[in-house]
């Protein structure tokens, strides 16, 4: 079967480095995505990973191992708005979405 | 990015009742729009995906003839929930999809349905 997996819950000083990391089992691979959620609203893209490496983009990062079937997103310089629901889905041989349960990240001051 | 519309964005309704829920690609056409619905502190789960002018494809326990799926054009497609229940009580998610640049994904902000 499809599986990802990620940690529930995770929590982080504001101004800290935060890595939430993501491991999938899927049917064909077409990339990897990142999306970050605030409760009652619908998900916002964060990233896209199709090949191994580390694509940054401001203070949010994300790497890639298809071998490992591995992925982290990596948040600097945390700020209390970076609080919400973060959501790794990987798109199968089909360009369907498989969706992690993803992780609540929770900023302390 | 694409400007998605969702409409409307959150309704209560008695049980028993159908309520339809609009979602509206502005600025490009969607030749595929997934359908998503999520319970509270739960993932994302696809409900149908649905190609304009064909019939939507269900996902394994959705229920086709109580989630009606229509999308006559390439930019509005609607999710008629049909015979309410309380249960029935989530957050509907539309993410049209363009067939092309499959690096992004597209959500419309979403619709919090309430059976009472």
């Amino acid at each position: 079967g499809q599986n990802i997996d990620q940690p529930t819950e995770m929590t982080a000083t504001e101004g800290a480095i935060v890595q939430i990391n993501c491991t999938y089992q899927t049917s064909g691979f077409n990339g990897l995505f990142w999306y970050q959620q605030h409760a009652g609203e619908a998900p916002t893209f964060l990233s896209y990973n199709v090949l191994d490496g580390l694509e940054e983009k401001g203070r949010f990062s994300s790497f890639l191992s298809r071998s490992k079937g591995y992925s982290y997103l990596l948040l600097k310089e945390l700020q209390m708005k970076d609080s919400a629901s973060y959501l790794c889905a990987v798109s199968d041989s089909n360009y369907q979405l498989i969706w992690g349960a993803g992780t609540k990240l929770i900023i302390k001051p | 990015g694409a400007v998605v519309s969702q409409h409307p964005s959150w309704v209560i309704c008695k049980s028993g009742t159908s309520v339809k829920i609009e979602c509206r690609s502005l600025d490009f056409q969607a030749t595929t729009m997934f359908w998503y619905r999520q319970f509270p502190k739960q993932s994302l789960m696809l409900m149908a995906t649905s190609n304009e002018g064909s019939k939507a494809t269900y996902e394994q326990g959705v229920e086709k003839d109580k989630f009606l799926i229509n999308h006559a054009s390439l930019t509005l497609s609607t999710l008629t929930v049909t015979s309410a229940h309380p249960e029935d009580s989530s957050f509907y998610i539309c993410s049209p999809q363009t067939g092309r640049d499959y690096n992004e994904q597209f959500f419309g902000p979403g619709t919090r349905l309430t059976v009472l």
